[in-house]
C-alpha cells in the first residue's frame, strides 16, 4: 500500500528566504506525481506534475524535483512572499490513477 | 474552461441525518474522482467513476455512503445516516486520461460538511 510522508509538517521563514518542502513515498511504481497548493478553506490548486519519465518540473519561483527509485521529491520555492502562505500538498498517481496524499506542509511566510 | 464545480459550499447536519452533494466535472474529463479530507490530513480517495462505471470504491463506507454518475457526467455523494467523524471537506476532481498517461487532476473548490 502506497504511503505519502511529507516533512515539515509546519514551516515558518521570513519574506525573501528560499525553501524546500520534502515529499516521500513508499512504492517507487508510480506514474506521476503532484504538488498541490490549499488555502484555507479553498480546493486544491495543482502546481506541478512531474511524469514518472521526468526528473524535475519548474513553473516560476517554484521548482519541483523527482527521484522515483529513492521514492523522493523536493519542492523548492525561491525568494518566498508572503502570498505562498498556503498548506502544499504532495500526492502520487498509483496503478488505478486516483492519487495518494501526504498529510501537508503549512507554510507561513512572515513579512 | 470551467472548473469543476461542487454544492453546496457548506452544510451542517445533525448525526444520523442523510445529505447529498453535487458535481459537475469539466467538460470532457471521462473520470470522476471524490476525495475525502479530514482536518489535518491529506484528501482520501472514496470512489472513482470512469464515465458512469465505477473503478475503485474500496475505501468508502458502504453501509453509509453511496455515489452514482449517470449519464457519465454529473455526479452525487450520499451520506446515510451521518456520524460525528464525517464532519470533513468531500473534494470531487476531474481528468482526462491521455495518451502516455498523464492525468493531471484538477479539483472543485469542496463541501465543508459539520455534523453535530
Amino acid at each position: 500500500k502506497q504511503e505519502v510522508t511529507q516533512i515539515p509538517a509546519a514551516l515558518s521563514v521570513p519574506e525573501g528566504e528560499n525553501l524546500v518542502l520534502n515529499c516521500s513515498f513508499t512504492d517507487s511504481a508510480i506514474y506521476n506525481l503532484q504538488w498541490f497548493r490549499q488555502d484555507p478553506g479553498k480546493g486544491l490548486t495543482s502546481l506541478l506534475l512531474i511524469q514518472s519519465s521526468q526528473r524535475e518540473q519548474t513553473s516560476g519561483r517554484l521548482n519541483a524535483s523527482l527521484d522515483k527509485s529513492s521514492g523522493r521529491s523536493t519542492l523548492y520555492i525561491a525568494a518566498s512572499q508572503p502570498g505562498d502562505s498556503a498548506t502544499y500538498l504532495c500526492a502520487v498517481h498509483t496503478g488505478r490513477r486516483a492519487l495518494t496524499f501526504g498529510s501537508g506542509t503549512r507554510l507561513q511566510v512572515q513579512p | 474552461e470551467a472548473g469543476v464545480a461542487q454544492s453546496p459550499r457548506y452544510k451542517i447536519i445533525e448525526k444520523r441525518q442523510s445529505v447529498a452533494f453535487w458535481c459537475n466535472p469539466i467538460s470532457g474529463h471521462a473520470t470522476l474522482y471524490w476525495y475525502q479530507q479530514i482536518l489535518g490530513q491529506g484528501p482520501k480517495l472514496l470512489i472513482q467513476f470512469q464515465n458512469n462505471g465505477v473503478v475503485d470504491d474500496s475505501q468508502l463506507p458502504k453501509d453509509r455512503f453511496s455515489a452514482e454518475r449517470l449519464k457519465g457526467v454529473d455526479s452525487t455523494l450520499k451520506i446515510q445516516p451521518a456520524k460525528l467523524e464525517d464532519s470533513a471537506v468531500y473534494l470531487c476532481a476531474s481528468s482526462s486520461l491521455l495518451a502516455g498517461g498523464l492525468n493531471e487532476q484538477f479539483f472543485g473548490p469542496g463541501t465543508r460538511l459539520t455534523v453535530l
